[in-house]
């Protein structure tokens, strides 16, 4: 079955605590992006990579990290997580940079204390 | 930064209702696309628009890219209780962003 997992699906931490959010499609889709979704803000782009070891960053990068060393997993990195970093976060794939329909993970809750 | 204004924000309708939603915007944007996302899930692609003017319907989902290449509208005919989530519109402006709505939440009452 196609499709994009992400890991874990809920996370509770410390503020400072470096943690990762693990991002894997199936599809070999050439575009991957990572968003963040906030009540109000709707959903905004952190980084996105248009393949194998480049990356770029979104409209919210600050605070994050990430990696794509392999065309499956797109690895986003809190190397020091705030609580305004708490959120709802979103992976996502797409065939290649040029075609929007992306297909989204499942979530991953957030909560920085 | 470019921004896409979706409107409403948030509509309760009573089941059987037609719904309408729009997305605008002060750029021009080289496509539209609309998502659904369900509680708890990621935004699901429902249509996707390609040319001005272009009317693309997708079962009940009706969807339209303006003349103007600034808007887009998404209609559903006969709600059924299913169709409770919210619809984001997003678009891809001249300079490859792509940038989302903020989303419109829609709530069907019994």
């Amino acid at each position: 079955e196609a499709q994009v997992t992400q890991n874990p699906r809920y996370l509770i931490t410390v503020t400072g605590k470096k943690l990762t959010v693990t991002c894997s499609q199936n599809m070999n889709h050439e575009y991957m992006s990572w968003y963040r979704q906030d009540p109000g803000l709707g959903l905004r782009q952190i980084y996105y990579s248009m393949n194998v070891e480049v990356t770029d960053k979104g409209d919210v990068p600050e605070g994050y990290k990430v990696s794509r060393k392999e065309k499956r997993n797109f690895p986003l990195i809190l190397e020091s997580p705030s609580p305004n970093q708490t959120s709802l976060y979103f992976c996502a794939s797409s065939l290649y940079t040029g075609v929007l329909e992306q297909y989204f993970g499942p979530g991953t809750r957030l909560t920085v204390t | 930064g470019q921004q896409l204004n979706q409107s409403p924000q948030s509509m309760f309708i009573q089941e059987g209702e037609d719904v309408s939603m729009n997305c605008t915007s002060s750029s021009i944007f080289n496509t539209w696309l609309w998502y659904k996302q369900d509680p708890g899930e990621g935004p699901v692609l429902l249509i996707a628009l390609y040319k001005a003017g272009e009317l693309t319907s997708n079962g009940r989902l009706t969807a339209q890219f303006g003349i103007t290449r600034k808007d887009s509208f998404l209609n559903i005919s006969a709600s059924i209780p299913s169709d409770v989530g919210i619809y984001f519109c997003a678009g891809r402006s001249r300079d490859d962003k792509i940038i989302f709505g903020k989303g419109t939440r829609l709530h069907i009452l019994p």
